[in-house]
């Protein structure tokens, strides 16, 4: 079975400039969570898509961070303009979630985009 | 923001030892609880989860649940080399939402 891609891995911008990363989950997978996760500390959710419908999005910093994910399948990321405090990993995971008695709590993880900001 | 707290370390144990990991949270109405490992540079993956008071134990480890205190542990017997790493301690509500994770415990296990 395919595990979760993500895509680039590696990224090196500029502040000011954009970026966008892309995420395919595992087939099936009903639930999607991009996260940041900032060297030294544990990873902070962004959002989270049930199918392609937005659950939880109070941590993500809409003024820069936009996220969608069409047909439910694959999600992107977009941040504009990026700050300097961007420079992370940008962690994509997907979830057979369908409330709890259908959620294990196992959440499947990309290998990760790892963005740095000059 | 809910909040889940774990002693950053990093936390060295010997060989063979008992590697002990604490983790708090705040919210009240969390219902399911997990432990993940993130090997350096890696991604995390899941090794443990609890949903229930008392004690769950799968092979080396075992995780340790009290919803009366907000406290929830894991405990790794016969500690390895390959366990060093970096523990994160995850809660999650009663509806898939609210997947939060802790700041992660690094554990070196010394030869």
């Amino acid at each position: 079975e395919a595990g979760v891609a993500q895509s680039p891995r590696y990224k090196i911008i500029e502040k000011r400039q954009s970026v966008a990363f892309w995420c395919n989950p595992i087939s099936g997978h009903a639930t999607l969570y991009w996260y940041q996760q900032i060297l030294g500390q544990g990873p902070k959710l962004l959002i989270q898509f049930q199918n392609n419908g937005v659950v939880d999005d109070s941590q993500l910093p809409k003024d820069r961070f936009s996220a969608e994910r069409l047909k439910g399948v694959d999600s992107t990321l977009k941040i504009q303009p990026a700050k300097l405090e961007d420079s992370a990993v940008y962690l994509c995971a997907s979830s057979l979630g369908r409330g709890r008695l259908g959620h294990t709590g196992e959440l499947f993880f990309g290998e990760g985009s790892r963005l740095t900001v000059l | 923001q809910k909040e889940v707290e774990q002693n950053s370390g990093p936390l060295s144990v010997p060989e063979g030892a008992i590697a002990s990991l604490n983790c708090t949270y705040s919210d009240r109405v969390s219902q399911s609880f997990f432990w993940y490992r993130q090997y350096s540079g890696k991604s995390p993956e899941l090794i443990m989860s609890i949903y229930s008071n008392g004690d769950k134990e799968d092979g080396r480890f075992t995780a340790q649940l009290n919803k009366a205190s907000q406290y929830v542990s894991l405990l790794i017997r016969d500690s390895q080399p390959s366990d060093s790493a970096t523990y994160l301690c995850a809660v999650m509500n009663n509806y898939g939402q609210n997947f939060v994770f802790g700041p992660g415990t690094r554990l070196s296990v010394l030869p």
